[in-house]
């Protein structure tokens, strides 16, 4: 079945560092989400991509759309304590189907 | 705007006794999805539903399992009997199909654990 492959497992980084995740998949989707959960609460939507080559930031987040559909990935800026959490991507696959990255557990060390 | 709102947030309960979890979708939202979380396997798809009709169920575990959705604004997940291995957390999530695109909405989780 479709599997989205993301990476890193996890990240420890320093305060002020710029940090990069992506996910990869065999297959194409037409859209692609980034969300961050915070311990003991659900996942939250960040940036939401329906574009290929789409390129679209949130304040120090930015995030593609890859051109060949199949990948994505997530920049932040600038880190600060409270970007700590996992962050998660999503596909949408053709049969509106969504399919979840296994999470990168970010660390910021102040 | 109110997200998804689930309830209980936190539930303990004994093996064997029935568990139902319940959510309210965002308003005009016509998907809603069940999803499972654990540290082990992630977050998996249990069930969805469209304009309240179960569409996929192949993610629900088992029998003891089932889900409903009387209305466009209430569903439920029902877990009977219980056993040790259901804890987890368990996210209710909704989405439209909009001009832009589809893009899913979680609510914050039922936190359940079976002992």
């Amino acid at each position: 079945g479709q599997q989205l492959n993301q990476s890193p497992q996890s990240m420890f980084i320093q305060e002020g560092e710029d940090v990069s995740m992506n996910c990869t998949s065999s297959s194409i989707f037409n859209t692609w989400l980034w969300y961050k959960q915070d311990p003991g609460e659900g996942p939250v939507l960040l940036i939401a991509l329906y574009k290929a080559g789409e390129l679209t930031s949130n304040g120090r987040l930015t995030a593609q759309f890859g051109i060949t559909r199949k990948d994505s990935f997530l920049n932040i800026s600038a880190s600060i304590p409270s970007d700590v959490g996992i962050y998660f991507c999503a596909g949408l696959n053709n049969f509106n189907k969504f399919y979840f990255g296994s999470g990168t557990k970010l660390n910021v060390k102040p | 705007d109110a997200g998804v709102i689930q309830s209980p947030r936190h539930e303990v309960t004994e093996m064997g006794q029935e568990v139902t979890l319940r959510c309210k979708p965002i308003s005009g939202h016509d998907y809603l999805f069940w999803y499972r979380q654990t540290m082990m396997r992630g977050l998996e798809l249990l069930i969805y539903f469209n304009n309240n009709v179960p569409i996929d169920d192949s993610g629900m575990p088992e029998d003891r399992f089932s889900a409903k959705m009387p209305n466009a604004s209430f569903s439920t997940l029902k877990i009977q009997p219980s056993e040790p291995r259901d804890s987890a957390v368990y996210f209710c999530a909704s989405s439209s199909r909009t001009a832009s695109g589809n893009t899913i909405y979680f609510g914050e989780g039922s936190w359940l654990t079976v002992v």
